[in-house]
């Protein structure tokens, strides 16, 4: 059974950093790009990020380039987010995503339930 | 960035009636080597992820039910649920993934 468990989430001032972790279980990681989507409780989705299998090719969502870094490590099956210079606006559960298959289908397959980043004063 | 927008907001369907949920996209997601269109549709119920229900516009996830069905082409796309069910009450997403950002209509409430 896929399994995505996300964490690092929690409550951090505007301009903070926060890390977010995801590890991943039930198939081969390394084959697999992956994502994080967030979505504002109660609002819409939007995707944040995707890094492909080995790691060499990572894509960002204007609302947050320049600010986050996407990163993973296969030899633990973890996925990460760094994020930095946070804003209120960055404010939404971030979940993991798994890319649909090896093909790397930019769509989206198993979801994790996602880790709540709270940027408040 | 291609907008995705979605029609209606939300609608309220009898149970066993058809509901329909619209996705217009701001530019073809039809990739014209592959002859396939780059189009999802997503099924988010009340504190859960999102679920796949509907790949290459009109491709049934496996374990997906009958009655939802996709249709369209291009920049016009169409959800359909048969009859619909409670446990079908949801939010539903189309999502292109023809190109990089990755992005999602705004989402549509079906309700019963």
């Amino acid at each position: 059974e896929v399994q995505l468990v996300e964490s690092g989430g929690g409550v951090v001032q505007p301009g903070g950093s926060l890390r977010l972790s995801c590890v991943a279980s039930g198939f081969t990681f390394e084959n697999y790009a992956m994502h994080w989507v967030r979505q504002v409780p109660g609002k819409g989705l939007e995707w944040v990020s995707l890094i492909n299998g080995d790691g060499e090719k990572i894509s960002y969502a204007d609302s947050v380039k320049g600010r986050f870094t996407v990163s993973r490590d296969n030899s633990k099956n973890s996925l990460y987010l760094q994020m930095n210079s946070l804003r209120t606006e960055d404010t939404a559960l971030y979940y993991c995503v798994r890319d649909y298959s090896t093909r790397w289908d930019n769509w989206f397959g198993p979801w994790g339930q996602g880790t709540l980043v709270t940027v408040s004063s | 960035d291609i907008v995705m927008t979605q029609s209606p907001d939300s609608l309220a369907v009898s149970l066993g009636e058809r509901a329909t949920v619209n996705c217009k996209s701001s530019q073809s997601v039809l990739h014209s080597t592959h002859n396939k269109n780059y189009l999802t549709w997503y099924q988010q119920k009340p504190g859960q992820p999102p679920k796949l229900l509907i790949y290459w516009a009109s491709t049934r996830e496996s374990g997906v039910p009958e009655r939802f069905s996709g249709s369209g082409s291009g920049t016009d796309f169409t959800l359909t649920i048969g009859s619909l069910q409670a446990e079908d009450v949801a939010v539903y997403y189309c999502q292109q993934h023809y190109t990089t950002p990755l992005t999602f209509g705004q989402g549509t409430k079906v309700e019963v």
